[in-house]
C-alpha cells in the first residue's frame, strides 16, 4: 500500500536552531501533501497545505516565516522551524494525498523537543 | 466551537464488551467523515470511512446522522488491541482536501 516517510522521527536541538523535515510519498506522487501538529491530549491541528511548484498556504496563526515550506517535488515536503523555541516542541506529521483514490496516508511523524 | 467534538473518555472496557464513541460536527455542509485510530506516539491511521447509511467493517460499525451532525463508532466485542485513541475526522466544504481531527477519545480494553 501507499507509503509516506518523515525524517527524522524525532530530534532534539537547543533553542534558536533550526530544524527540518522531511516528508516523502514512497510510491505515489502527491500534488498536495499537508502538515500537521499535535500537542500532548491535543488534536492533529493543520498548519498548512502544501502544494507542489506553488507556495504553501498557511492556517490562521501559525507564522509562515517561522514554519518554512518547500514542495518542489511531487514527492517530497518539507518544513523547517526556523529558531525554534521551547513552545515549538511538539509533534509533527505529514499527510499527502494520492488522488488517485483521494486518500491521504499519514508520515509516522517527527517529535520535535527544543531545550 | 470546535469544528469536531468528541468525548475524550477514557473508556475503560473488559475484553468482549460493546463500545460506542460519539461525535459531532459544526459545518452542515461537510462532506465527508471518517474514523482514524492513533495508538501512542504514532501516526493517525485510517479505521474507517463513514456513509450516510451506515457501514459496518467486521467488529466495527460506523453511522452519520447529517441532520443532528453527528457521527458514532461502534466496536463489539473488544480486543486488547482495540486500546488506542479514536479520532473522528470530518473534511469541510471549501478546506481544499485537509481534514479536521477532534481531540479522539481514547479506549482501554482490559483483560
Amino acid at each position: 500500500g501507499a507509503v509516506v516517510s518523515q525524517h527524522p522521527s524525532w530530534v532534539i536541538c537547543k533553542s534558536g536552531t533550526s530544524v527540518k523535515i522531511e516528508c516523502r510519498s514512497l510510491d505515489f506522487q502527491a500534488t498536495t501533501m499537508f502538515w500537521y501538529r499535535q500537542f500532548p491530549k491535543q488534536s492533529l491541528m493543520l498548519m498548512a497545505t502544501s502544494n507542489e511548484g506553488s507556495k504553501a498556504t498557511y492556517e490562521q496563526g501559525v507564522e509562515k516565516d517561522k514554519f518554512l515550506i518547500n514542495h518542489a517535488s511531487l514527492t517530497l515536503s518539507t518544513l523547517t522551524v526556523t529558531s525554534a523555541h521551547p513552545e515549538d516542541s511538539s509533534f509533527y506529521i505529514c499527510s499527502a494525498r494520492d488522488y488517485r483514490v483521494d486518500t491521504q496516508y499519514f508520515g509516522p511523524g517527527t517529535r520535535l523537543t527544543v531545550l | 466551537r470546535k469544528e469536531v467534538e468528541q468525548d475524550p473518555g477514557p473508556f475503560n472496557v473488559p475484553e468482549g464488551a460493546t463500545v460506542a464513541f460519539n461525535c459531532t460536527y459544526s459545518n452542515s455542509a461537510s462532506q465527508s467523515f471518517f474514523w482514524y485510530r492513533q495508538d501512542c506516539r504514532k501516526e493517525p491511521k485510517l479505521l474507517m470511512s463513514v456513509y450516510s447509511s451506515g457501514n459496518e467493517d467486521g467488529r466495527f460499525t460506523a453511522q452519520l446522522n447529517r441532520a443532528s451532525q453527528y457521527i458514532s463508532l461502534l466496536i463489539r466485542d473488544s480486543k486488547l488491541s482495540d486500546s488506542a485513541t479514536y479520532l473522528c475526522v470530518v473534511k469541510a466544504p471549501n478546506s481544499g482536501y485537509a481534514l479536521n481531527f477532534g481531540k479522539g477519545t481514547s479506549l482501554l480494553v482490559t483483560p
